[in-house]
């Protein structure tokens, strides 16, 4: 079993739908939690990241954690074909220790 | 902030050959950078921790000799690739870890990306 667990899509949406994209991790020691956006051969790019449990929003995109049951979410509001990416959940146990990813999940936003 | 530049971009290159990819963090320092390469359509696969002054510290599997790490300053890291082989046709990305501009705790932060093509 991988340590972080997402589904690799591919999501594909109409314009103007709310995304919803999850992760699963098994290791409680997973302490920071990080959204990234990956547009078709360039490098990741951070989009959100979160601490505690709750809700953290930031303009369309809003990244939800409940350590409890070892889930983190990231919602795109009002989604835009430019919004089609792969996205990576990323966590660690310290802002030091290296980062742990899923799959990445695929989304297609189309007009 | 927290921008992150890879040169080159691309490279094409004869089996055999060494190339050497340099990921720079244009502002803000960073004692630890990160090398990762990434299959199409699979995640990122961490090969080593570059630490500023520092030996590297590999990942199992990867060759060390194979993929010489350098980090001399706190602002840029490279990576060699040497004799290399179709088999390292890859997208190579690096990572540097700094604070960013939005109020985060210390994270990575990443390079755009080096596609190597062995011939």
């Amino acid at each position: 079993q991988k340590e972080v667990e997402q589904d690799p899509g591919p999501l594909s949406v109409p314009e103007g739908a709310i995304v919803s994209l999850n992760c699963t991790y098994s290791n409680s020691a997973f302490q920071y939690f990080m959204w990234y956006r990956q547009y078709s051969r360039k490098g990741p790019e951070l989009l959100m990241y979160t601490y505690s449990s709750g809700n953290k929003e930031d303009g369309r995109f809003t990244a939800q954690v409940d350590k409890s049951s070892k889930y983190i979410s990231l919602f795109i509001r009002d989604s835009q074909p430019s919004d089609s990416a792969t996205y990576l959940c990323a966590t660690n146990t310290g802002t030091a220790s290296k980062l742990t990813f899923g799959t990445g999940t695929r989304l297609q936003v189309t007009l | 902030g927290a921008v992150v530049s890879q040169h080159p971009s691309w490279v094409i290159c004869k089996s055999g050959t060494s190339v050497k990819i340099e990921c720079r963090s244009l502002d803000f320092q960073a004692t630890t950078m990160f090398w990762y390469r990434q299959f199409p359509k699979q995640s990122l696969m961490l090969m080593a921790t570059s630490n500023e002054g520092s030996k590297a510290t590999y990942e199992q599997g990867v060759e060390k000799d194979k993929f010489l790490i350098n980090h001399a300053s706190l602002t840029l890291s490279t990576l060699t690739v040497t004799s290399a082989h179709p088999e390292d046709s890859s997208f190579y990305i690096c990572s540097a870890r700094g604070f960013g501009t939005m109020g985060y705790q210390e994270t990575q932060y990443f390079g755009p990306g080096t596609r190597l093509l062995v011939l």
